[in-house]
C-alpha cells in the first residue's frame, strides 16, 4: 500500500522568505503526485500535480514542485512568501495504475505559519 | 459555477444517535468522493461513486456508514449509530471524469462531533 509523509506538522516562516514544505512517499507502483491548500473554512483546493514529463511543476499563487523519484520526494516550494499564504498544504498521491481505486492518499498535512 | 457543497457545516450529535452528511457536486460532476479526516490524523479515502454506481468502497470503516447516490446527482453518507471515534471532518470531492490522473474539487467538510 503507498503512504505520504510530510515530516513538519509546522512550519513557522517570515513573510518575503522563502519556504520548502516536505514531502515524501512509498508505493511499489509509479504514482501520481499532488499539492492541495486550505485556506481557514474552506475546501482544499488544488495547489499543483505532477502526472508526467518535467520534473519541476509549477502551481497557482507562485508555488512550485520537483518531483525526485530516486528520492521518492515531491517537495513545495515559493521562492517569497505573503502573508496571505498561511494555510494547510496536503501532499497526496493516486497509484498510476488506477484500477478504479482513484481516492487520493493523503500525508498528515504541514501548516505554513506566515510571520510578518 | 458553483463548486461543490456540503451540509451541514458542522454537526454535534450524542452517542448512538443518527447523522446524515449531504454533498452536492459540481454540476455535471460524475465522480463523488467522500473523505474523512480524525483530529490529528491525514484526511483517509472512503470511496467512490461513479455516477450512481459505487466504483471504490474499500475505506469505509464499518457497516455503520452508509453512502448513497440516487439518480447520480447528489450524495448522502449516514452513520448509524454514531460512535466517539466518528468524530472529525468529512469531506466531499468531485471529478468530471474518472481516473487517477484527474484533479478532485473539495468542499469545505462537515465537522461532526459525537459526544
Amino acid at each position: 500500500a503507498q503512504s505520504v509523509t510530510q515530516l513538519d506538522s509546522q512550519v513557522p516562516v517570515f513573510e518575503e522568505a522563502p519556504v520548502e514544505l516536505r514531502c515524501n512517499y512509498s508505493s511499489s507502483v509509479s504514482v501520481y503526485l499532488f499539492w492541495y491548500v486550505q485556506y481557514p473554512n474552506q475546501g482544499l483546493q488544488l495547489l499543483l500535480k505532477y502526472l508526467s514529463g518535467s520534473t519541476l511543476v509549477k502551481g497557482i499563487n507562485g508555488f512550485e514542485a520537483e518531483f525526485n523519484k530516486s528520492q521518492t520526494s515531491f517537495h513545495l516550494r515559493k521562492p517569497s512568501v505573503h502573508i496571505s499564504d498561511t494555510a494547510e498544504y496536503f501532499c497526496a498521491v493516486t497509484l498510476y495504475s488506477g484500477g478504479g481505486a482513484d481516492g487520493l492518499t493523503f500525508g498528515k498535512g504541514t501548516h505554513l505559519i506566515i510571520q510578518p | 459555477e458553483a463548486g461543490v457543497t456540503q451540509f451541514p457545516s458542522h454537526s454535534v450529535i450524542e452517542k448512538g444517535q443518527t447523522v446524515t452528511l449531504r454533498c452536492d457536486p459540481i454540476s455535471g460532476h460524475d465522480n463523488l468522493y467522500w473523505y474523512r479526516r480524525v483530529m490529528g490524523k491525514e484526511i483517509k479515502f472512503l470511496l467512490h461513486f461513479v455516477k450512481e454506481s459505487k466504483q471504490d468502497e474499500s475505506g469505509m470503516p464499518n457497516n455503520r456508514f452508509l453512502a448513497e447516490r440516487t439518480g447520480g446527482t447528489y450524495s448522502t453518507l449516514k452513520v448509524q449509530p454514531a460512535e466517539l471515534e466518528d468524530s472529525g471532518v468529512y469531506f466531499c470531492a468531485s471529478s468530471p471524469r474518472v481516473g487517477p490522473r484527474e484533479t478532485q474539487y473539495f468542499g469545505p467538510g462537515t465537522r461532526l462531533l459525537v459526544l
